[in-house]
């Protein structure tokens, strides 16, 4: 099963434009991690936030994190073309490593 | 550097046939990781080897799933006999410390079709 659900399942918008996407999970957490996935390809790790840490800033990427709500966000801004993929959240919980649903991000030039 | 190398890339079988995927890691990383990602969903780990040891096989299906990291270096991963349901993108991942504290990097992936 999976601990973490991310919202919206699909998202769709214009060249930078900001967009959002969302994790939710269900246990106490040591980090949460986002990753991307280009079609037919393998994840890629984007950026690691630690269960003490609310927000972390990479590049265009801007994750928040609150353990109260057991959530987190995903905000990349200014999109292009090539952030075209699917997002996923990653929950490390110390013996486990549980993976989203994804959130499928489109681009539109 | 080179990444996570998996082979082959694409596997087409019949059914009850036996089929192998094989990882080699990231030259240094202790640990490596097998999932399996079904269409639209994210990948769901299916074991964990901290050099050659398996950590975590919970997920693995063991009555047809069998996988091992002779010399905690490269693994292979077996289906035997392989179901229409096991039709999926197989990703072997691997990272320098274990449990997710640090990044994985994942090969590109086997996509399996069972016919």
């Amino acid at each position: 099963s999976q601990q973490g659900e991310e919202d919206p399942q699909a998202l769709s918008i214009q060249e930078g434009e900001n967009a959002t996407m969302n994790c939710s999970y269900k246990t106490s957490i040591n980090n949460l991690q986002w990753y991307r996935q280009n079609s037919g390809r393998g994840l890629v790790h984007l950026i690691l936030i630690r269960s003490n840490e609310r927000e972390k800033h990479s590049g265009r990427l801007r994750v928040t994190l609150d353990t109260s709500k057991k959530s987190s966000s995903l905000l990349i801004t200014a999109s292009r073309a090539a952030d075209t993929a699917s997002y996923f959240c990653a929950t490390n919980t110390g013996n486990q490593f549980y993976f989203g649903t994804g959130t499928s991000l489109t681009v539109i030039p | 550097e080179a990444g996570v190398v998996q082979s082959p890339r694409y596997k087409i079988i019949e059914k009850k046939q036996p089929v192998a995927f094989w990882c080699n890691p990231i030259s240094g990383h202790n640990t490596l990781y097998w999932y399996l990602q079904n269409l639209g969903q994210g990948p769901e780990l299916l074991i964990r080897y901290e050099n050659e040891e398996a950590v975590d096989d919970s997920q693995l299906p063991k009555d047809r799933f069998s996988a091992e990291r002779l010399k905690g270096v490269d693994s292979t991963l077996k289906i035997q006999p392989a179901e229409l349901g096991d039709s999926a993108v197989y990703l072997c991942a691997s990272s320098l410390q274990a449990g997710g504290q640090e990044t994985q990097y994942f090969g590109p992936g086997t996509r399996l079709l069972v016919l």
